[in-house]
Formats: C-alpha cells, structure tokens, sequence
C-alpha cells in the first residue's frame, strides 16, 4: 500500500471556525488531490496539486484552500467552516494516471 | 467534466454467485481506475484499465475505450466482497494530470 495518511482522523467543529486537514506522503509522488465523499456523489476533487507550490482548482473548490510547501504535505483548509462542509474527505496520491488514497478524515461541522 | 454513469446502483447477491458491473462515460479518456470501498471507508485499487481486459483472482475488469465503457466481473462472490465498488475516469493531460471523475457507485451486498 502507498504510504499516505490523513490527520485528524476524526474532527467535530462549529461552523465559523478555521480547519485545516493535513496528508502525508512518504512515496514522493509528485501529484496530490483532495477529495470529499458525500452519499449520492461519489468523490468530487476540491484542489489538487502538481507541485510544491503549484496548485489548482477542481470541481467543488468554494470555501477551501490548500497549500503545499515541501513533497510530502499537502494541506487543506477550510477558512470559515460551514454545515455544508461536514464531508469524509479523501487525500491522494500519483506518479503518473494511477491515484492512491489516503484512509480519510471524517469532518462534522456543527 | 466527464459525466459517470455506473449500474446497477445496488446489487444484492448470495456467496458462490458471479456478478458484472458496468462504467459508462461521456467522454475519451486515458485513465480508468476501479475502486473497492470496504465497509471501513478505505478506498482499495483493483484496476488500472483505461483499455484492454485485465484479471486479478476472482476479478477482472475489460474497458471498451471505443464504445466509452468499462465492465468489473467478479466471480464466486465472497462476503468479504461486499462494500461500494467506484469507476473513476480522467481524460488530463500536462499539469492536470491524473484528475479523476467518479461515478455514483454500485453498492454490493454479499450474504452467506
């Protein structure tokens, strides 16, 4: 298995309050993603990344940032949490087309 | 973005059964992963099959990229099978390299 892992794991938080998700990668893969699963979509991409410090936008990007300063992070942040983002979200990997994922981060927003 | 349509949406069977699962998409792509969700929410590859058949085990999975579809078998089901099976499609290239587009998913129950 790709070594990816997400922090917290578990996270409760009230709307209004800055969050920020964290993946970890010891594979050196170049490519990053975030995700959110929500029942009835399947995983949408929120941002992704194809570098330290090159970032883009995917499908559902409102309200969420990111960064990424060195290979093996990438962080996500939620600026101002609201109950819409309450999400299991998925980080993933790649060195080319194939994703790995990450075990997720369960997000409620209260 | 591409639009992924997978069916059935539910797919209930008993253990010894085989099954097929279908991925449609709207577009040409050249990347088409096959994800197993466990009942725990980890999300495991099974394919990588933007075209051709390939077989691993019990499943196997044929993309027909010419007619924009992808077919997951699986054969002598097991309960431990059961979870949420997800086609993934992406049609990037460059620096957007690897995007994915998910379908809906086809949620298998297996029972004893």
């Amino acid at each position: 298995d790709a070594g990816i892992t997400q922090s917290p794991r578990h996270k409760v938080t009230e709307t209004g309050t800055p969050v920020t998700l964290r993946c970890h990668q010891t594979e050196n893969h170049r490519y990053m993603y975030w995700y959110r699963q929500d029942p009835g979509h399947g995983l949408r991409l929120i941002h992704y990344s194809y570098g330290v410090k090159d970032t883009d936008k995917g499908e559902v990007s409102d309200g969420y940032s990111v960064s990424r300063s060195k290979t093996e992070d990438f962080l996500l942040t939620l600026e101002s949490a609201t109950s819409s983002q309450t999400s299991v979200y998925f980080c993933a990997i790649s060195n080319s087309y194939e994703q790995y994922f990450g075990p997720g981060t369960r997000l409620t927003v209260t | 973005g591409i639009q992924v349509e997978q069916s059935p949406p539910d797919l209930i069977l008993q253990e010894g059964a085989n099954s097929t699962l279908r991925c449609n998409f709207s577009d040409s792509v050249n990347n088409l992963q096959w994800f197993h969700q466990n009942p725990w929410g980890q999300l495991i590859n099974l394919f990588y099959i933007p075209s051709g058949t390939k077989q691993n085990g019990r499943l196997s999975a044929t993309t027909v990229a010419t007619e924009r579809y992808s077919l997951l078998y699986i054969s002598s089901s097991q309960t431990t099978d059961s979870g949420v099976y997800f086609c993934a499609v992406g049609a990037d290239r460059g620096s957007t390299l690897g995007r994915l587009y998910f379908g809906r998913g086809t949620q298998l129950t297996v029972w004893p």
